[in-house]
């Protein structure tokens, strides 16, 4: 895998329903894998960075996890609500340089 | 720290005009990252700077597009001359070290 690829590209799902999505990103000289929330009309907010394979970040009724050897991170979101609404994007940078290879996202949207 | 602080928010120009989109990045970071958004491509790095010393500028389109950083808290993205196909949202973000990069509200570009 050369670039971020994301899955799926949107989902809709009902208030109190958990999701997940995925991100697949180069495993060769892999660094860092970042997690962003981002909002229509504002900007990328971090959610998570993770570096070591097995990672597990959680911030509220979200979660990520990170499998390095296989290029692949999950993030979960556990009985969404309308204000999980956004895209979601991740991004990865090799340890030749911090500049982020960022996925075309996953756009979320929950409804009522 | 009022985070990344970009201006002008929007920017409305004519083909062939200059367009300078300016960026005052978190106090303390020593990355400071340029992003352009399009529907067709998502987020793509256009240049990064390291302690005011552009780093990678691969993903500058071409000659058109210009980046300085002449101190650690200001940095210029030019476009001379302008096109259509330069609208778009550009971003700025600042990290520090190859932390979480913290994006700036955006500036929204659109060229007649």
């Amino acid at each position: 895998i050369l670039n971020v690829e994301q899955s799926p590209q949107s989902l809709h799902v009902q208030e109190g329903d958990s999701t997940n999505f995925t991100c697949s990103f180069p495993s060769s000289n892999f660094y860092a894998l970042h997690w962003y929330r981002w909002e229509t009309a504002k900007s990328p907010e971090a959610l998570f960075v993770m570096t070591l394979n097995g990672d597990e970040k959680k911030k509220g009724r979200i979660s990520a996890t990170l499998n390095t050897k296989e290029g692949y991170s999950y993030l979960y979101i556990k009985g969404s609500q309308p204000e999980d609404s956004a895209t979601y994007l991740c991004a990865s940078n090799s340890n030749s340089g911090y500049a982020l290879n960022f996925g075309k996202g996953t756009s979320l949207l929950v409804t009522p | 720290d009022a985070g990344v602080i970009q201006s002008p928010r929007h920017e409305v120009t004519e083909m062939g005009q200059e367009v300078t989109l300016r960026c005052k990045p978190i106090s303390g970071h020593d990355y400071l990252f340029w992003y352009r958004q399009t529907m067709m491509r998502g987020l793509e790095l256009l240049i990064y700077f390291n302690n005011n010393v552009p780093i990678d500028d691969s993903g500058m389109p071409e000659d058109r597009f210009s980046a300085k950083m002449p101190n650690a808290s200001f940095s210029t993205l030019k476009i001379q001359p302008s096109e259509p196909r330069d609208s778009a949202v550009y971003f700025c973000a600042s990290s520090l070290m190859s932390d979480t990069q913290y994006f700036g509200p955006g500036t929204r570009l659109t060229v007649l």
